[in-house]
């Protein structure tokens, strides 16, 4: 297994453009996060899944913000009309319900709105 | 709604020197707590996680300790070295739902 792995690395959109991003977690982690952080703070939560069930979203999760994650596998990150305040690091990490081996990250997806 | 802080928000220390990063936390019912490390433009590397029942980590030159009670962890770092240098982060969970970040310490350690 080779981690958490995020796409693309990094994105350059333009304001009010759609934007999609990609996270394959570990395979047998049942749970899946999704993280923002912008410059000089730490990862702020943005929502998470257990299998396909999506069972917390953030107050920062706006309208313009939905994640999916279609058979527990692989999820999506969308965020739509972007503005330029979306300019961020998105952040995904994974984990085993219940286990003692804490939170895996992946590398990010640096995302910029022009 | 826990608040986690983390002292000094930037350090700058000479090679060799031991030193000790800190982290506090508002709510005491945690689950555990887990130590990253964030090279510039990358993502967290796991570097410590410390459960509830435990009061302390080691591995290699690093130590984490964790006090429930006063709502307080320290990481440990002994002869610090240029390649240390990175912003470590420190996360709390509190209900095995989510992690809870501190702003992190930015450490640069000088040849």
């Amino acid at each position: 297994d080779t981690g958490v792995s995020q796409n693309p690395r990094h994105k350059i959109t333009k304001r009010g453009q759609n934007v999609t991003f990609r996270c394959d977690p570990i395979s047998e982690h049942n749970r899946l996060y999704w993280y923002r952080q912008t410059l000089g703070q730490g990862p702020e939560f943005l929502t998470y899944f257990q299998n396909e069930a999506q069972l917390e979203k953030s107050r920062l999760l706006s309208d313009r913000f939905s994640a999916e994650r279609p058979k527990g596998s692989f999820s999506t990150l969308e965020i739509q009309r972007t503005e330029q305040g979306d300019s961020a690091m998105y952040l995904c990490a994974s984990s085993l319900r219940g286990s003692d081996y804490g939170y895996t990250f992946g590398s990010g997806t640096r995302l910029t709105v022009v | 709604k826990q608040e986690v802080t983390q002292i000094p928000a930037a350090l700058s220390v000479p090679e060799g020197e031991n030193l000790v990063l800190n982290c506090s936390f508002t709510d005491s019912a945690i689950y555990n707590l887990q130590w990253f490390r964030q090279d510039p433009g990358k993502g967290l590397t796991s570097l410590l996680l410390i459960q509830s029942s435990q009061r302390e980590q080691t591995s290699g030159r690093l130590n984490a300790s964790l006090d429930k009670s006063s709502g307080r962890s320290t990481l440990y770092i002994a002869a610090s070295q240029p390649g240390d240098s990175a912003t470590y982060l420190c996360a709390v969970d509190n209900a095995g739902n989510m992690l809870t970040f501190g702003g992190g310490t930015r450490l640069m350690v000088k040849p």
